[in-house]
């Protein structure tokens, strides 16, 4: 069925370093692919997102990467942060005329200080 | 602009009774989305309503829950009777030109 896949399901980092969350999804015709993060006890919230008409955004220290071919998508966080300590979801329209996300499972991401 | 307001944000319940949770969307948003987030998941579609029409309910389990989107603003989400395994968070989110945008959630809990 239609899904998408999300890669690690949980990653810890020195603060300062880099993190990468990586997802496929499995419709060719998915079109837009956000990216939230959810604190816990709190309610998801986009950070960056990305339409299938362009390869890469970038925003500060954030930056969302796109492989239409390959059918994958990547988060990129630089220079991390504590306060980047958090689960983000990556997430793709799928399906023809469904207008619904679907989600992906999740990476806990851990920043040491 | 107050956002997307979901009530309750706590539920307890016993097993076998009702519940109901109620969301209000952001103003304009045509679209609105009713998930189920799971501890340690991602949410999962439970219904999308277009205006007041239920475009896609194929996720919900329809001999215990139902929604309804009178007037095509406020919705309600009713879970009758509840089940241990219906302990989540429910999300409402609605969208319009500017995204998605996700209510605090109810956390519901079956005892």
């Amino acid at each position: 069925g239609e899904n998408v896949e999300q890669h690690p399901s949980t990653l810890s980092v020195q603060e300062g370093d880099s993190a990468v969350i990586k997802c496929t999804y499995s419709d060719s015709a998915s079109n837009y692919f956000p990216w939230y993060k959810q604190e816990l006890g709190k309610r998801p919230q986009l950070i960056i997102d990305i339409r299938s008409n362009v390869g890469e955004k970038k925003d500060q220290r954030i930056a969302v990467t796109l492989n239409k071919t390959a059918k994958h998508f990547s988060l990129h966080i630089t220079e991390t942060q504590p306060e980047d300590s958090a689960v983000y979801f990556c997430a793709a329209h799928l399906g023809a005329g469904r207008r619904a996300l679907t989600f992906g499972s999740g990476t806990r991401l851990q920043v040491q200080p | 602009e107050a956002g997307v307001v979901q009530s309750p944000r706590y539920k307890i319940i016993e097993k076998k009774q009702p519940v109901a949770f109620w969301c209000n969307p952001i103003s304009g948003h045509n679209t609105l989305y009713w998930y189920r987030q799971n501890l340690g998941q991602g949410p999962e579609l439970l219904i999308r309503y277009e205006n007041e029409e239920a475009v896609d309910d194929s996720q919900l389990p329809k001999d215990r829950f139902s929604a309804e989107r009178l007037k095509g603003v406020d919705s309600t989400l009713k879970i009758q009777p509840a089940e241990l395994g219906d302990s989540a968070v429910y999300l409402c989110a609605s969208s319009g030109a500017g995204g998605y945008t996700f209510g605090s959630g109810t956390r519901l809990t079956v005892v």
